[in-house]
C-alpha cells in the first residue's frame, strides 16, 4: 500500500463545474496536509494547507480532512480552464524523533477542465 | 516566484558525468529539502537540511549523491557518474521556523536534468 494515494486519472470536468480531487493516507499519525498544483514542465505551486478535520475554504478551492477515515480532498468550484494541471496532495511526516518535516506526496491527479 | 531560485533550470550531461545543481532559498528559510520528480510521478525527497546540518537523507540518496548546505544559506547537489536512471527533475523546497504556517514547503522552478 503506498503511504499517499490519489484517485486515478486523468479527470476531465465542464468550464464552470465543480472538481473533486481525492486522496487518501497510510500514516495515522499525520497532522499535516497540502494541495499542490503542478502545470507541465513546471515545479508544484502550493495552493492549500490543512491541519484540522472540517473545511478550509480559500477562493474557489475548498479543502476537506477526515483524520478518522484518513481522507483529504480538494474541491474546486467554477472550474476554469486555467485550472487544468496536475494536482498533488502531500503528507508531511510530522517533526519529532528521525522525521524533520519532509513531505510524502502522491502520484498526482491530471485535471482536465473544458470550455 | 517563491522566492527560491534553482540553478541551472535544464541540463543535459553525458552518461558518466558529474553534474551540481544549487538552490538559493529566501535567506530567513533555514529549513530546506530536496526532491526528484519523475514523469508521471510525485516528488520524492532526497535530504533535508536545517541551517548547514544535513539531519535526513532518504535511502534514494545513493553514495553518487552528495548534497552541502555549506553556510546555512545557499545548498548544493551533486550526483557523480551520471546515469540514465537519474533523469528527472531536481526540486529545492523551502520553509522557515518560528512564523505561522511554517509546515508550509515552498518549492523552487527545479533543474531538469537528462542523462544521455
Amino acid at each position: 500500500q503506498k503511504e499517499v494515494e490519489q484517485n486515478s486519472g486523468p479527470l476531465s470536468v465542464p468550464e464552470g463545474a465543480i472538481a473533486s480531487l481525492n486522496c487518501t493516507y497510510s500514516d495515522r499519525g499525520s497532522q499535516s496536509f497540502f494541495w499542490y498544483r503542478q502545470y507541465s514542465g513546471k515545479s508544484p505551486e502550493l495552493i492549500m494547507s490543512i491541519y484540522s478535520n472540517g473545511d478550509k475554504e480559500d477562493g474557489r478551492f475548498t479543502a476537506q480532512l477526515n483524520k478518522a477515515s484518513q481522507y483529504v480532498s480538494l474541491l474546486i468550484r467554477d472550474s476554469q480552464p486555467s485550472d487544468s494541471a496536475t494536482y498533488l496532495c502531500a503528507v508531511r511526516h510530522d517533526a519529532g524523533g528521525t522525521s524533520y518535516g519532509k513531505l510524502t506526496f502522491g502520484q498526482g491527479t491530471i485535471l482536465t477542465v473544458h470550455p | 516566484d517563491t522566492g527560491v531560485s534553482q540553478d541551472p533550470r535544464h541540463k543535459i550531461t553525458k552518461r558518466g558525468q558529474n553534474v551540481t545543481f544549487r538552490c538559493d532559498p529566501i535567506s530567513e528559510h533555514n529549513r530546506l529539502y530536496w526532491y526528484r520528480q519523475t514523469l508521471g510521478q510525485g516528488p520524492e525527497f532526497l535530504t533535508y537540511f536545517q541551517n548547514e546540518a544535513q539531519l535526513e537523507k532518504s535511502r534514494l540518496l545513493s553514495d553518487r549523491f552528495s548534497a552541502e548546505r555549506p553556510k546555512g544559506s545557499f545548498s548544493t547537489l551533486e550526483i557523480q557518474r551520471t546515469e540514465q536512471g537519474d533523469s528527472a527533475m531536481y526540486l529545492c523546497a523551502t520553509n522557515w521556523v518560528g512564523v505561522t504556517n511554517s509546515y508550509e514547503q515552498y518549492f523552487g522552478p527545479g533543474t531538469r536534468l537528462t542523462v544521455t
